[in-house]
């Protein structure tokens, strides 16, 4: 069974651009979650999708959006990037119901300069 | 709120040597706990979790956990270090809310196993 995979894996951009980052859950999952991590706020949760309809969402400005499609794959995009935006990004999937573990891909890492 | 506190952010082993990570979390509500790895350069990894039942859980790679909840702890163990260890480990807790799962991540332990 394919694991959850993130692309593109490295990316640098930057400040003022925008940027879109992939996430293919594992199959017959349709909830994907999304966090950013860096070394002083460590991990830090910015929305979980289900069936295409957003469930939570973290406390990040409007410039983080994501979505998620019929097939289960996500998409977030962060709009006008900020040098503070370097991060890397993981995408988790799990079933959606019940208290599932999470499944993490192995992230997108991006560096804004 | 729920939260969850990892107490050291750094520690430091000897190979051959007891790993404790300790993890104290707060809920209102009985909590689902998880331990996650995370090696450099990679996602995070399941480790074990608890759910209900036996509050000892066994976890892959050796390593185990207990639920205390007089204590509110989720503390993780492995009676001994291998280098193969050195990586980060998180503790989370699970919650309902609003009808649906959140998950809260502690800050992090990055465990240094020393030859």
């Amino acid at each position: 069974k394919a694991g959850v995979t993130q692309t593109p894996r490295y990316l640098i951009k930057t400040r003022g651009q925008q940027v879109t980052l992939s996430c293919s859950p594992i199959s017959g999952h349709r909830s994907v979650s999304w966090y950013q991590q860096t070394p002083g706020q460590g991990l830090q949760f910015l929305f979980e999708y289900f069936s295409e309809t957003q469930r939570n969402k973290g406390n990040f400005p409007g410039r983080f959006s994501g979505r998620q499609f019929s097939n289960s794959r996500s998409e977030m995009n962060v709009s006008t990037l900020e040098l503070g935006d370097s991060a890397l990004y993981l995408c988790a999937s799990r079933t959606g119901t019940g208290a599932g573990e999470l499944f993490f891909g192995e992230g997108s890492r991006l560096t804004v300069l | 709120a729920q939260s969850v506190t990892q107490l050291g952010s750094h520690v430091s082993v000897s190979e051959g040597a007891l790993v404790l990570l300790r993890c104290n979390y707060s809920s209102s509500v009985p909590p689902y706990l998880f331990w996650y790895v995370q090696y450099p350069n990679q996602g995070l990894q399941l480790l074990l979790k608890y759910t209900t039942g036996a509050t000892l859980v066994k976890g892959i790679n050796g390593f185990e956990a207990e639920f205390k909840k007089s204590e509110t702890s989720f503390h993780l163990t492995k009676p001994s270090a291998h280098m193969s260890d050195a990586a980060e480990y998180f503790c989370a807790v699970s919650f309902y809310q609003g009808g649906s799962e959140k998950l809260v991540f502690g800050k992090g332990t990055k465990l240094t196993v020393n030859p």
